[in-house]
């Protein structure tokens, strides 16, 4: 079956510190691969994505690649900030052969980011 | 804006009462809601896929009495948790997709309902 696993947090980083989050996934077929964001009490806002090898995904300073060879889709950022402080994770959905996506999202465990002024 | 309207929020009830939790699409029409469950400090867990119209699949250990899917309408889907225990209290979340989006686009997620049994 699929899986994905983040590295483990928390993970606690002064202000414009640099950010990664390891992600690595398996997958039987062509997945499709997110970062989900969750701040405090609320619920998962996609934060980037990327549907196939070598893309990145790419959104409020975070980035991340994805690495068919490594099966993995670290995030990064150059810069964080204290809103950043949050719940990252990271997901897979399967797309089968044809494309068409049945839409299961597969998570990993989440990484809490604590950002301190 | 939010596409997608879940409600409640947040709930508190007595032990052994059910409680029923809305997941909307507000501008799409959703042929299969997704519910998941997050325990504190942990991930979210897949507990079934609701599709309109027929029955809803679910996921391996859920019991599908204790937790009712009904989708009743491509904008409406509900999960009624029954005869509520402490044990049921977590953070319920629900996710949609636009049908007319094209192949990889991401699902759009309600902003959770926080179930507390006393």
């Amino acid at each position: 079956g699929n899986s994905v696993t983040q590295m483990e947090g928390p993970v606690t980083l002064s202000e414009e510190a640099f950010l990664t989050i390891n992600c690595t996934y398996t997958a039987t077929g062509y997945p499709s691969l997110f970062w989900y964001v969750q701040y405090p009490g609320e619920g998962l806002q996609l934060l980037l994505k990327a549907t196939k090898a070598d893309d990145k995904g790419s959104n409020k300073g975070f980035e991340a690649t994805y690495r068919k060879e490594t099966t993995s889709f670290h995030l990064e950022k150059g810069s964080v900030q204290v809103s950043d402080s949050a719940v990252y994770f990271c997901a897979l959905r399967e797309e089968d052969a044809g494309g068409t996506s049945y839409g299961k999202l597969t998570f990993g465990q989440g990484t809490i980011l604590t950002v301190h002024p | 804006g939010a596409v997608v309207s879940q409600h409640p929020s947040w709930v508190i009830c007595k032990s052994g009462t059910s409680v029923k939790i809305e997941c909307r699409s507000l501008d799409f029409q959703a042929t299969t809601m997704f519910w998941y469950r997050q325990f504190p400090k942990q991930s979210l867990m897949l507990m079934a896929t609701s599709n309109e119209g027929s029955k809803a699949t679910y996921e391996q250990g859920v019991e599908k009495d204790k937790f009712l899917i009904n989708h009743a309408s491509l904008t409406l889907s509900t999960l009624t948790v029954t005869s509520a225990h402490p044990e049921d209290s977590s953070f319920y979340i629900c996710s949609s997709k636009d049908v007319r989006q094209g192949l990889a686009q991401p699902q759009h997620f309600g902003d959770g309902t926080r179930l507390s049994i006393l």
